[in-house]
């Protein structure tokens, strides 16, 4: 069964590094997204992502935030220079479309800040 | 079923009998919701969905009901296994919207007694 996948699994940095987290999204679908989740709270969404532009990002995705897709398989999200309120785990998403349609979830990266 | 910070709401259910998890949702125009079920250290897994068109949807093990009225969801699983032991989240989503994103409930967990 194909899956997003996302690596990597555990990321340790110091405050003010920059970090990358990576995923690859199911091949044939076009919409794709990255979430969050502090730990022992809910899912927040952070960007979603289409045509290779941004469609539509939330409160917590500002300037320090970036994605891009520098491939035809890869998506990924930078933080430019993290802060201790960023450790969370991130979570890639991807779908065939939109409305309907299921989102699948990679395993996620749980990124630790330092 | 909705937390606040840390504290998830949990269900306590003896294997076998039926678990019933609930939701309230916010946003009227959202016409689309989904439930969620996350193991620990992994990503939220696509259960089953529902239109806003529909009151009722089944499927293996699973029901679905919504009543827009009073913008409630429910999952019901039927006799439940050790095997759905997790973490259950609500979703709701606006399909005519740009960015398709799911905006997540608190999440409820559920623990199965043998």
């Amino acid at each position: 069964e194909p899956e997003v996948t996302q690596t990597p699994s555990h990321q340790v940095t110091q405050m003010g590094q920059e970090v990358i987290l990576r995923c690859v999204p199911i091949s044939n679908h076009l919409y794709f997204y990255w979430y969050r989740q502090i730990l022992g709270q809910k899912v927040e969404f952070l960007v979603s992502f289409y045509n290779n532009e941004i469609s539509e990002k939330s409160e917590i995705f500002d300037d320090q935030f970036s994605v891009e897709r520098p491939d035809g398989s890869n998506f990924t999200l930078k933080i430019r220079s993290t802060k201790l309120e960023d450790s969370a785990m991130y979570f890639c998403a991807s779908s065939l479309g939109q409305g309907n349609t299921e989102a699948f979830f990679g395993q996620g990266t749980r990124l630790t800040v330092v | 079923g909705e937390s606040v910070g840390l504290h998830l709401p949990t269900l306590s259910v003896q294997e076998g009998d039926n678990s019933i998890i609930n939701c309230a949702y916010s946003n009227s125009a959202s016409d689309y919701f989904i439930w969620y079920k996350q193991e620990s250290g992994k990503g939220p897994q696509f259960i089953i969905d529902i239109r806003s068109n529909m009151d009722k949807r089944q499927g293996q093990r699973v029901t679905v009901l919504l009543n827009k009225t009073v913008k409630h969801l429910s999952l019901q699983i039927a006799a439940t296994q050790p095997g759905d032991s997790a973490v259950y989240f609500c979703a709701e989503k606006r399909t005519k919207a740009a960015g398709n994103k799911l905006t997540f409930g608190g999440g409820t967990r559920v623990l199965v007694k043998p």
